[in-house]
């Protein structure tokens, strides 16, 4: 079982739609976790943080529930330029800790 | 600055070749990452360096994927022999270490696009 499951996709919605997307994580000492966007034939990038007390960052919201190991993102408003990959990642987070990545969900904007 | 510089961006090439990847960090960043992308698997590290030193090797396939990076500046990854299922792209990342504090931000460079037939 891998350790960070995503839902493939690809979620197709129209401009303006609001989408959410869930990660589980199957290690319980996974301290720090993020999301990172991957464009179609390019390299990941950073997205955002995600923190215990849910954070957000303009149209993006990412939230934590420990309780049942996952995370969420949500877009609001979605614009053509948000189609992309979005990997989920979780670290341990202990002396020197590695990134474990999703396989992503792709996610569709179309017009 | 220049991001995290990998060469060369395509390589083709035939079963039981050697492959040599290259990767320049991000200058003044500590930490070095090799992953591999799949449809199939996602992306998985294959091996981690801090301060030049291997670190993390335990997802190198085999032994026919070795990483070396002698100095602060300079990264490779071989493959020999090369196999048709090593195809795939291959990332550097780079990132500067708090020594584990929290994770620290990974910049990736434009990867690899490998095609072993």
């Amino acid at each position: 079982r891998k350790e960070v499951e995503q839902d493939p996709g690809p979620f197709n919605v129209p401009e303006g739609a609001t989408v959410a997307f869930n990660c589980t994580y199957s290690n319980s000492a996974s301290q720090s976790f993020f999301w990172y966007r991957q464009d179609c034939r390019k390299e990941p990038k950073l997205l955002m943080s995600v923190y215990s007390s849910g954070n957000e960052d303009g149209r993006f919201t990412a939230q934590l529930n420990r309780a049942s190991q996952y995370i969420s993102l949500l877009i609001r408003d979605s614009k053509l330029s948000d189609s992309a990959t979005y990997l989920c990642v979780a670290s341990l987070n202990s002396g020197y800790s590695t990134l474990t990545f999703g396989k992503g969900t792709m996610l569709l904007v179309s017009p | 600055d220049a991001g995290v510089i990998q060469s060369p961006r395509h390589e083709v090439t035939e079963m039981g070749q050697e492959v040599t990847l290259r990767c320049k960090p991000i200058s003044g960043h500590n930490s070095l990452f090799w992953y591999r992308q799949t449809m199939m698997r996602g992306l998985e590290l294959l091996i981690y360096f801090n301060n030049n030193v291997p670190i993390d090797d335990s997802g190198m396939p085999e032994d026919r994927f070795s990483a070396k990076m002698p100095n602060a500046s300079f990264s490779t990854l071989k493959i020999q022999p090369s196999e048709p299922r090593d195809s795939a792209v291959y990332f550097c990342a780079s990132s500067l270490s708090n020594a584990g504090l929290s994770p620290d931000t990974q910049y990736f460079g434009p990867g690899t696009r490998l095609t072993v037939l």
